[in-house]
């Protein structure tokens, strides 16, 4: 079945160190994102991608950094630069042909928790 | 710089009941979408508006689209207590996707 896979589910992070989450998906998706979203609260952009090799910073990038070297992944590490990751974490693709975007459809989702 | 705003951010209603709740955007944009997002769960598409006009209905649910007004509403008719969740909704621009708040629905029996 198509769709986009998150890995892990749960994830816990010592102080100071660096984690990569997983994100993959078999849509033929051109555009995958990375949202945050803290207890209560909304979904804020942290990265984005139209094109493979290519992705632009959202409104929360610092402490974070992606890669794009396939159509398929797009996988999210947190930093120790990033004071405070707990927080749960959304991926999600899209459709992108000649600069019209469709419907975006989400992962399951990964809760990071410091400890 | 787009930005969405949702109100209510937070709605208690009694099963029965009617509301509504609005989206309001920032800049042009044709395409808006609503998300609803049970707790501690990931985001599932509910509606995909494409034009000004649009109006597309699931249930209980309704969703419209005035993009003259950069306006959209959910409209919940009967409200069941299955209902209760987060509402979320999104819009397209400058090759991202932005989004609301989020609504915290609440249905009392």
């Amino acid at each position: 079945d198509g769709g986009i896979t998150q890995s892990p589910k749960y994830l816990f992070r010592k102080e100071g160190q660096n984690v990569t989450l997983s994100c993959e998906q078999n849509l033929n998706h051109d555009a995958m994102y990375w949202y945050r979203q803290d207890p209560g609260q909304g979904l804020r952009l942290i990265y984005y991608s139209q094109i493979v090799n290519d992705f632009q910073k959202g409104d929360i990038a610092e402490g974070y950094s992606v890669s794009r070297e396939k159509k398929e992944s797009f996988p999210l590490t947190v930093t120790s630069a990033q004071k405070n990751p707990t927080a749960f974490y959304l991926c999600a693709s899209s459709i992108d042909r000649t600069g019209v975007y469709t419907e975006a459809f989400f992962g399951q989702g990964t809760r990071l928790t410091v400890v | 710089e787009l930005k969405v705003e949702q109100n209510p951010l937070f709605l208690s209603m009694q099963e029965g009941k009617n509301y509504t709740i609005y989206c309001n955007y920032s800049t042009t944009s044709d395409r808006l979408y609503w998300y609803r997002q049970d707790p501690g769960k990931s985001l599932e598409s509910l509606f995909v508006l494409l034009s000004n006009g649009a109006v597309k209905q699931e249930g209980r649910l309704m969703a419209s689209l005035d993009t003259k007004a950069r306006l959209s509403t959910l409209h919940i008719t009967a409200a069941v207590h299955d209902l209760s969740a987060t509402y979320f909704c999104a819009v397209t621009g400058a090759q991202k996707l932005v989004f609301g708040q989020g609504t915290r629905l609440t249905i009392n029996p």
